[in-house]
């Protein structure tokens, strides 16, 4: 069965450079959640988007933003990039019908040097 | 606001035994609770869910029991073998679905011994 992409899985920014984040949720699921994790954390939810627009808002930095496009693909943008935001950031789809569950990606391991 | 709480934070069994993982919400809206198991540097994997309108759920080995007056829940791992070695984390929710972030509890790190 089709699973959640990201790209990348991996990437390395230095200090204030931006980042961009991609998500392809499963196919003809309509919701993406973002959520980071911290180096022995619990996932942190950030934003979350439903029928292309925006649901939810967590603990997300001003700094951050995200959109989802017509092909329900979600990208997170991250600008002036901080130390601490070196983290896992994970993508979660839902599936069409207002369901519950969601299906998490396999992750981008962001490191800010 | 909304809190998950969840005990213990670390769990040790050996082979066969049974493990217990037991959760608290704050929120008494939640009606969706999912358990996810992690391993190192992997994504969370949804293994078990119940939601507000059931009060146990089975899955071969795995159940999760929710107890809506005094808003925990638990999940249950019975002839555990070494690959359930992981992190374990619960969470909850307020549907409808598409705008239900999950809120997660810390984590509990299972290790099973052969």
């Amino acid at each position: 069965a089709a699973g959640v992409i990201q790209s990348p899985r991996h990437l390395i920014k230095e200090k204030r450079e931006t980042a961009t984040l991609k998500c392809y949720p499963i196919p003809r699921h309509d919701t993406v959640y973002w959520y980071q994790q911290g180096p022995g954390q619990d996932p942190q939810f950030l934003i979350s988007f439903y029928e292309k627009m925006q649901s939810d808002k967590g603990s997300i930095p001003d700094r951050f933003s995200a959109q989802q496009f017509s092909d329900y693909h979600s990208e997170l943008n991250m600008s002036s990039l901080e130390l601490g935001d070196s983290a896992l950031y994970f993508c979660a789809s839902g599936p069409p019908g207002q369901g519950y569950e969601q299906y998490f990606g396999p992750g981008t391991r962001l490191t800010v040097t | 606001g909304e809190n998950v709480e969840q005990h213990p934070s670390t769990l040790s069994v050996q082979e066969g035994d049974s493990a217990v993982i037991k959760c608290t919400y704050s929120d008494s809206a939640s009606n969706y609770f999912p358990w996810y198991k992690q391993e190192l540097g992997k994504r969370p994997q949804l293994i078990i869910d119940i939601r507000s309108n059931v009060g146990e759920k089975k899955d071969q080995r795995i159940a999760v029991t929710l107890n809506k007056t005094a808003k925990h829940f638990s999940l249950h791992i019975t002839e555990t073998q070494p690959e359930d070695s992981a992190v374990y984390f619960c969470a909850a929710s307020m549907g409808p679905g598409g705008y239900n972030k999950l809120i997660f509890g810390a984590g509990t790190r299972l290790a099973v011994h052969p």
